[in-house]
């Protein structure tokens, strides 16, 4: 089975940096995902990473440790409409395809 | 643009209805799949389809069954709501020929069952 752990809530100050962080429990682990989303409104993707170390993205960053079934997510300079759900989503292979397991999200708000 | 869509956005209705929410597609993905979110429990994958003729379930398919009637359109049924299965229901779709194969969500529906 597919087990991921992340914190429910966060808050930081804007222009701050804060740091999000995952963890797992997989088989057949095949990439990690991160999406933000708005309350009432669709995921939309944020990053992805299938082999260990930082991948770098504007204000965000996402890193992975296949090893420590471990990832973060990066938030630079800070910005109120940062203020969303972030959500960790493994994808493991099944026979035929991918399959993505979620998360429960970390509700970020950012502050003045 | 292309696009994922959902119709209706909001419905409110009562135990026992038969309700269905629809899915469509623009962006030509072969793979379709349904989530539930429900508040402290993230998004549930309901039933999953990666092609026409393939029909998938998911973690929590009880309740639910799925159409897949082409390759854009994906349907999911309630044959009897009950209060339980008030949540916001997503569809997504993702496309196999890419490396990353990210998932294209829609707006979502909003369901309320009374």
């Amino acid at each position: 089975g597919q087990n991921i752990d992340q914190p429910t809530e966060m808050t930081a100050t804007e222009g701050a940096i804060v740091q999000i962080n995952c963890t797992y429990q997989t088989s057949g682990f095949n990439g990690l995902f991160w999406y933000q989303q708005h309350a009432g409104e669709a995921p939309t993707f944020l990053s992805y990473n299938v082999l260990d170390g930082l991948e770098e993205k504007g204000r965000f960053s996402s890193f992975l440790s296949r090893s420590k079934g471990y990832s973060y997510l990066l938030l630079k300079e800070l910005q109120m409409k940062d203020s969303a759900s972030y959500l960790c989503a493994v994808t493991s292979f099944t026979g035929g395809g991918n399959k993505l397991t979620f998360g429960t999200g970390t509700q970020l708000k950012v502050e003045l | 643009d292309a696009d994922v869509t959902q119709t209706p956005r909001n419905r409110i209705t009562k135990t026992g209805k038969r309700i269905m929410l629809e899915c469509s597609q623009t962006k030509g993905h072969d793979r379709m799949y349904w989530y539930r979110q429900d508040p402290g429990l993230g998004l549930r994958l309901i039933y999953y389809s990666f092609d026409v003729k393939d029909i998938n379930k998911g973690e929590i398919s009880d309740g639910y069954s799925v159409s897949r009637q082409a390759q854009a359109k994906f349907s999911l049924s309630l044959e009897s709501a009950i209060p339980n299965q008030t949540a916001l229901y997503f569809c997504a779709t993702s496309d196999p020929g890419t490396s990353l194969n990210e998932q294209f969500f829609g707006p979502g529906t909003r369901l309320t069952v009374l």
